[in-house]
């Protein structure tokens, strides 16, 4: 069966430190994948694409890696703070003509100062 | 720029009662705009995929009668809850792709809580 599945529900992490959130899916053959950002009752904020034929993608304290044979993505913020708490959601384009996403479950993140 | 909100961000209704919910791209044109929902702590469901000029696409177990949507501008798609239960009570999300070229990511509304009593 199909899946999509981010490492855990819920990840506290101290002020300073790196936070590493993991996206793993299963039996999907992504064009690219995404992460965003949600803050509580609000709607998705867009981060950072990889395509499948990218490794690593950076944005400022923002890494992403995508290894498709593991069919694994790995979300990283360094120098992490108080305000980047929120749940971090990735989501698979399974084809980029139709811009048809799948979502991962999210994981929230809480900064700790 | 890419600036999409949602009308209303918060409904209460009674049973039984029909609800729209208004989502419009601010500062771009989108011939694709897509419906979802999101249950507590929960990730985001697609529905619909709605265009501009025809029928929308919805999801499987979506059913199409009880949330109309209907795509009347490129800047405008609707939701419609129809004879509204307490189970349809979520928050409902869109998003729109910019017809421009060059954009990937999809622009997400604030969200709209619908409660329904």
């Amino acid at each position: 069966s199909q899946k999509i599945e981010q490492n855990s529900e819920a990840l506290n992490i101290q002020e300073g430190k790196t936070a590493t959130l993991t996206c793993n899916y299963t039996n999907y053959s992504p064009a690219y994948l995404q992460w965003y950002r949600q803050d509580p009752g609000r709607g998705p904020v867009f981060l950072l694409l990889i395509r499948e034929n990218e490794k690593e993608k950076r944005k400022e304290r923002l890494k992403v890696t995508f290894d498709t044979t593991l069919k694994q993505s790995l979300f990283h913020i360094t120098a992490s703070q108080p305000a980047d708490s929120a749940t971090y959601l990735c989501a698979l384009v399974l084809d980029s003509g139709t811009y048809k996403y799948i979502f991962g479950t999210g994981t929230r993140l809480k900064v700790l100062a | 720029g890419a600036v999409v909100s949602q009308h209303p961000s918060r409904v209460i209704c009674k049973s039984g009662t029909s609800v729209k919910i208004e989502c419009r791209s601010l500062d771009f044109q989108a011939t694709t705009m897509f419906w979802y929902r999101q249950f507590p702590k929960k990730s985001l469901m697609l529905m619909a995929t709605s265009n501009e000029g025809s029928k929308a696409t919805y999801e499987q177990g979506v059913e199409k009668d009880k949330f109309l949507i209907n795509h009347a501008s490129l800047t405008l798609s609707t939701l419609t809850v129809t004879s509204a239960h307490p189970e349809d009570s979520s928050f409902y999300i869109c998003s729109a792709i910019p017809l421009a070229v060059g954009y990937n990511e999809q622009f997400f509304g604030p969200g709209t809580r619908l409660t329904v009593l």
